[in-house]
Parts: C-alpha cells; sequence; structure tokens
C-alpha cells in the first residue's frame, strides 16, 4: 500500500517570511499528488495537483509544489506567507491503478505575526 | 452552486446509539468517499463506492454502514460496535473511481460526532 509522510507536524513562521512543507510518498509506477488545505473545523478544499507534464505546479493562493520523482517528494512551498494561511496542510497521493487517495498525517502551519 | 453538502455539522451521541450521517452532492459525480479525521492521524478511508448500489470496505470499516441508493446520497451509519466513534467526518466526491481517471476528490465540509 502507498505511504505519505509528512515529517512536520507543526510549522511556525512570521508573517511574509518563505515556507515550506514537506511530503514524500513511498514509490509507485505511476502517481498522482495533491495538496490540500484544512481550515479548522472545515472540510477540505484542493490546493494544487500533479497529475502530468512540468513538475513545479502552482496553485491557488499563491502556493506551489515541486515533484520530485527522484526523491519522491512533493514539496509545498510559499515564498511569503499570511496570517490568512494558518490553517492545516495534508499531502495526498493516488496510485494510478484506482482512485484511492492515500492522506499524510497533516501539517499545521501556524503564521505569526 | 454545485458543492457537497453535510448534514448535521455537529451531531451528539450516546453510548449504544446507531447514528446517521448525511452526504450529498449536485456534482453528477460517480464515486463517493467516506474518512474519519482523527487530530494528528490525517483522513482514513471508511468507505467509498463507485456507483449506485455498489460500495466496498476502506481501511477502518469495522463498526460502519453505508448506502448508496441514489447518485447523489451516500449515508453513513456509525453503529453502537464503533468502539471510539468520536471524530471529525468528512465526505467526499469524485468524477469517476475508473483506473484511467486523473480525477480530483472533492471535500464537504464535515460533521464532528461526538459520543457523550
Amino acid at each position: 500500500a502507498q505511504s505519505v509522510t509528512q515529517l512536520d507536524s507543526q510549522v511556525p513562521v512570521f508573517e511574509e517570511a518563505p515556507v515550506e512543507l514537506r511530503c514524500n510518498y513511498s514509490s509507485s509506477v505511476s502517481v498522482y499528488l495533491f495538496w490540500y488545505v484544512q481550515y479548522p473545523n472545515q472540510g477540505l478544499q484542493l490546493l494544487l495537483k500533479y497529475l502530468s507534464g512540468s513538475t513545479l505546479v502552482k496553485g491557488i493562493n499563491g502556493f506551489e509544489a515541486e515533484f520530485n520523482k527522484s526523491q519522491t517528494s512533493f514539496h509545498l512551498r510559499k515564498p511569503s506567507v499570511h496570517i490568512s494561511d494558518t490553517a492545516e496542510y495534508f499531502c495526498a497521493v493516488r496510485t494510478g491503478n484506482f482512485n484511492k487517495f492515500y492522506f499524510g498525517s497533516g501539517t499545521k502551519l501556524n503564521v505569526k505575526p | 452552486d454545485g458543492g457537497i453538502t453535510q448534514s448535521p455539522k455537529y451531531l451528539f451521541r450516546k453510548e449504544g446509539q446507531n447514528v446517521t450521517l448525511s452526504c450529498e452532492q449536485n456534482l453528477n459525480h460517480d464515486a463517493m468517499y467516506w474518512y474519519r479525521q482523527d487530530p494528528g492521524q490525517g483522513l482514513r478511508l471508511i468507505y467509498y463506492s463507485q456507483i449506485v448500489n455498489d460500495f466496498q470496505k476502506g481501511d477502518i470499516a469495522e463498526g460502519y454502514s453505508v448506502s448508496r441508493e441514489k447518485k447523489e446520497s451516500f449515508p453513513l451509519t456509525v453503529t453502537s460496535a464503533q468502539k471510539n466513534p468520536t471524530a471529525f467526518y468528512l465526505c467526499a466526491s469524485s468524477t469517476s473511481a475508473l483506473a484511467a481517471s486523473t480525477d480530483t476528490q472533492y471535500f464537504g465540509p464535515g460533521t464532528r460526532l461526538t459520543v457523550l
């Protein structure tokens, strides 16, 4: 079975600083990769996804992620965070044979003024 | 507006009672999913359905049951057999669950279940 690792359970950062949230997955023949954001007591909202093509993917709210097949990683980045980015972020992987998503345990981003 | 609705938003249950969580979508999606979310554990798949009148167990199906009588509805029943039901429950849907799909899952707002 696929596994997804988000090593950082919490990431504190000051407003306007850059941030990187890390995501690694177990290797597979073909994977599709996603980042979701969750605000308190709400559902998950899709930030961005990698299905094929360019390994650098741009999403909403100024976030981007880079697919690195050799390192089996899909790290999420933002060059300058805002207070409103405070939320929990989930990395998810879908393997090619079925539309079943495997989620990481989440990273709580806490943006401080 | 198209989307996924879950009701109620908060639900309280006494031990030993069954309770049903509602999930409705008007996205015309074939596939629907139920996840359970606990702090620090991410999302775990309970059940999924690829098409009407068909559903399969996910990773943590024990103590739960589902039905899929209509394309737009996928209710989840938390039974008294579920030993630790207090959690946040999320419903999702996608266009298809077929092998060739590069689809995305879209999520509802969730239901927080608390057992008293």
